[in-house]
């Protein structure tokens, strides 16, 4: 079975600052897609970044880019110029290409931006 | 485009009843993802359903079920509620449930067990 830890309960980042949240996962699969997933206090959760295990590069979305090192398993997500509305708890999930319908998710990062 | 929606948002249920969830997808979209949230399990997977068929269930006991209708609208079934079911039941669609397409998720119903 698939696992997703996030070892970073907490975090918190000055603003325009930069922060890294951690992302560590266990799959005997080779076909895979890893996503981060950010949830606002009281509010949906919505996609931030996605990357194809089969893509060496790297993605990125404007200030949000990540760090997938398929070997290791490790899927960390750099937050670049943080803002106050970067506060919010940040999932780290894993979803198959055979078992696509199901995400599997880390327990979650809360992230909080200090002015 | 509406975005995915749950009702009901709130729900307080007693221990031994049974309760109904509904999430309407977004228009388009047939794939339909259950998650439950709690503080103490996070995040876990329910069930998935497709174009009116379970495709995936997560390790949930039998109380635990749902369906999908032919406009895709879901529903999920909580019998015999139990204290520890408390929680946000999130779900989440998809235009097909493929492994790169982005799910949309609602915005939750909690639900809380006395």
């Amino acid at each position: 079975a698939q696992t997703v830890t996030q070892s970073q309960p907490e975090m918190s980042v000055q603003e325009a600052e930069t922060v890294t949240l951690s992302c560590t996962y266990d799959t005997s699969e080779s076909d895979y897609y890893l996503f981060w997933y950010k949830q606002p206090p009281s509010r949906q959760m919505i996609l931030v970044i996605r990357q194809e295990a089969y893509k060496q590069q790297n993605a990125t979305e404007n200030r949000f880019s990540v760090n997938f090192q398929k070997a290791a398993k490790s899927f960390s997500l750099k937050i670049s110029d943080s803002q106050l509305g970067d506060a919010a708890m940040y999932f780290c999930a894993y979803r198959s290409n055979t078992n696509a319908g199901k995400s599997t998710f880390g327990d979650g990062t809360t992230l909080t931006v200090k002015p | 485009k509406a975005g995915v929606t749950q009702t009901p948002r709130y729900l307080i249920k007693t221990r031994g009843q049974q309760v109904t969830l509904s999430c309407s997808p977004i228009s388009g979209h047939r794939s339909v993802s259950w998650y439950q949230q709690t503080p103490g399990q996070g995040l876990q997977f329910l069930f998935e359903y497709f174009s009116e068929t379970q495709r995936n269930k997560g390790n949930f006991p039998g109380r635990f079920s749902g369906r999908q209708f032919s406009n895709s609208r879901s529903e999920m079934n909580v019998s015999t509620l139990e204290l520890g079911d408390s929680a946000l039941y999130l779900c989440a669609s998809s235009l097909a449930g493929g492994g790169l397409e982005t799910q949309y998720f609602g915005p939750g119903t909690r639900l809380l067990v006395l």
